[in-house]
């Protein structure tokens, strides 16, 4: 079935440094979304990517949907603690109109 | 919008008790999902629907669970009766045709 693995589980940075995290998976996705959850609270949506090798913005953040069709990559420059959550990225099933969820990254950040 | 709006924020319940948890999604939204998020077993997705009719269920635990969406403001997620393996944090999504979902802030269940 299609599975999103994502890396690093988890990281643990010092405020200002750049994050960079990723998303693959065996098979090819046509979009890719990246979610953020803050602790206590529901997933946001911070970026969506519709094309092979698209790099869009979001503030500090850049999101890359990758030319194989089977990754993606988040980064994250100068860290700020409101950045401390879980990071997930996702893509639609192939047969249903729901999404596939990778197992998130989460970030912490020491001031 | 007012986004996703889901009731209750908390619910603290007996075990054997009936919960039924709300959602209110996005207006013009024609998809509606409900998931179940725990530390072990990670965001799982219980069920969807499309124009209010239920298109996948697989998620779905068990019969204990069920869930309904009368009208395309309003869906209910019911367990009865309720365990303490039921303990979770459950989100409601809704979207567009786009493929993005977005999520309310979720109901966190304690049985006990």
């Amino acid at each position: 079935g299609q599975q999103l693995n994502q890396s690093p589980q988890s990281m643990f940075i010092q405020e200002g440094e750049d994050v960079s995290m990723n998303c693959t998976s065996s098979s090819i996705f046509n979009t890719w979304l990246w979610y953020k959850q803050d602790p206590g609270e529901g997933p946001v949506l911070l970026i969506a990517l519709y094309k092979a090798g698209e790099l869009t913005s979001n503030g500090r953040l850049t999101a890359q949907f990758g030319i194989t069709r089977k990754d993606s990559f988040l980064n994250i420059s100068a860290s700020i603690p409101s950045d401390v959550g879980i990071y997930f990225c996702a893509g639609p099933h192939r047969r249903f109109q729901k999404l596939v969820f990778g197992t998130g990254t989460r970030l912490l950040v020491s001031p | 919008d007012a986004g996703v709006i889901q009731s209750p924020r908390h619910e603290v319940t007996e075990m054997g008790q009936e919960v039924t948890l709300r959602c209110k999604p996005i207006s013009g939204h024609d998809y509606l999902f409900w998931y179940r998020q725990t530390m072990m077993r990670g965001l799982e997705l219980l069920i969807y629907f499309n124009n209010n009719v239920p298109i996948d269920d697989s998620g779905m635990p068990e019969d204990r669970f069920s869930a309904k969406m009368p009208n395309a403001s309003f869906s209910t997620l019911k367990i009865q009766p309720s365990e303490p393996r039921d303990s979770a944090v459950y989100f409601c999504a809704s979207r567009d045709t786009a493929y993005e979902q977005y999520f309310g802030p979720g109901t966190r269940l304690t049985v006990t």
